[in-house]
Order: structure tokens, then C-alpha cells, then sequence
């Protein structure tokens, strides 16, 4: 089975300061880790996925992930945020062995952006 | 555009009718899959077919939810005898295979009255 864990609920930060959303995991085999984004009455964009290959992962929007296996962790980083980046953010999980390719979802985090 | 597309995207519906959404996947897109989202929480699986067979239901599609994909290509979601509980932002992806990211519509929003 596999899970993740959203650390923060809500993220507040200054528009040119750096963002930090931070997710745990866990995985009984090798994970696929995402991170997703959602703006208000969208759908669910796709940030970056890890699939085993560099653990240091850059994604669109200047966003990038690193994946620490000894810490079972999945950090979302980005140096400067805009006001845009305001939204909810979701760590997302498949098992590599789960041939259906099933997203199990974090509860997300709020990330609002003051001026 | 060439992105998943979801119909209606909103519905507001009596208690105890009937509803059905459409999701249309990207085109070579043999995966769809079907999550459910409440307020403040992330998705949840609900459903997943690959071409045209159905091969899971999650334990939170009861028996009043019915997906069918019959040519697999668009796919419907029907909801019979419709609960205040059923509430929610109804959201389709649709992958080219596994390991593959999910690409999401924008959701169809039930309001239950």
C-alpha cells in the first residue's frame, strides 16, 4: 500500500520569496511521486512526476521536487513565488507495480501569496 | 484544444434524481479514470477502465454509481437516486500507460439540493 502526507495545510508567503510544500511518503515498492496544482474550480495540473530516474526534479512554472529515499520525503521548492502560484498544491503517489497506474491524492496544501 | 473535457461543469440537481456526466479523453489516451473530490480533501479514486473494460471500482462507488466507457473513447458517470452525501467536484483523467502522468479535466461540480 501507499500514502502520502501533506505536512502543512496552508503555506503563506511573499510574492518573490522562496515556497517550500513539503510531502511524505510511503511506498511499499519503488514509488511514482507527482506533484499536482489545482486553481480554484480547475482540474489538476501536472507540476513534475519522479519515476526512479534523477531524484532532482524540475517542473514547470520554475517549481522543482527533490526525492530523498532516506527520508522518505518529496519536497516542493520554488526560489521566488508570484501571485499566480496562489492555488492548492497535491503530493500524489502510484505504486510502480500498480500496472493500473492509481493516483493516491494528499490531503493538499493552500498556498496563498501576499503582495 | 486537446485536453481532457468534462460536461456539464456544473449540476445542481434535486435529491433523489438521476445524473450523468461525459468525460472525453485526450485522444490517444487508452486509460480513464474517474475520481471523486470533496471540499478541502484531494481526490479519490473512483473508478478506472482501460479502452473499453472496466477494471476497478473503488469501494466508494456503490451500487447507485455506474461508469460505462462502450467504445473506449468517452466515457459517462450516472448517478441514480442522488444523496446529499453525493455532493462534489467529479473529475476525469485519462493516461497513455503506466508510469505515465494523468491528465486532468477541469470536473463537473454536483450540487445536491
Amino acid at each position: 500500500a501507499q500514502s502520502v502526507t501533506q505536512l502543512d495545510s496552508h503555506v503563506s508567503v511573499s510574492e518573490g520569496t522562496p515556497v517550500l510544500l513539503r510531502c511524505n511518503y510511503s511506498s511499499s515498492y519503488s514509488p511514482s511521486l507527482f506533484w499536482y496544482v489545482q486553481h480554484p474550480n480547475k482540474g489538476l495540473q501536472l507540476l513534475l512526476k519522479y519515476t526512479s530516474a534523477a531524484t532532482l526534479v524540475k517542473g514547470i512554472n520554475g517549481f522543482e521536487a527533490e526525492f530523498k529515499k532516506s527520508e522518505t520525503s518529496f519536497h516542493l521548492t520554488k526560489p521566488s513565488a508570484h501571485m499566480s502560484d496562489a492555488a492548492e498544491y497535491f503530493c500524489v503517489v502510484s505504486a510502480t507495480t500498480d500496472s493500473w497506474g492509481k493516483l493516491q491524492f494528499g490531503a493538499g496544501t493552500q498556498v496563498v501569496v501576499t503582495p | 484544444d486537446t485536453g481532457v473535457s468534462q460536461n456539464p461543469r456544473h449540476k445542481i440537481t434535486k435529491r433523489g434524481q438521476n445524473v450523468t456526466f461525459r468525460c472525453d479523453p485526450i485522444s490517444e489516451h487508452n486509460r480513464l479514470y474517474w475520481y471523486r473530490q470533496t471540499l478541502g480533501q484531494g481526490p479519490e479514486f473512483l473508478t478506472y477502465f482501460q479502452n473499453e473494460a472496466q477494471l476497478e471500482k473503488s469501494r466508494l462507488l456503490s451500487d447507485r454509481f455506474s461508469a460505462e466507457r462502450p467504445k473506449g473513447s468517452f466515457s459517462t458517470l450516472e448517478i441514480q437516486r442522488t444523496e446529499q452525501g453525493d455532493s462534489a467536484m467529479y473529475l476525469c483523467a485519462s493516461s497513455s500507460g503506466s508510469g505515465q502522468p494523468q491528465h486532468f479535466g477541469d470536473g463537473t461540480r454536483l450540487s445536491i439540493l
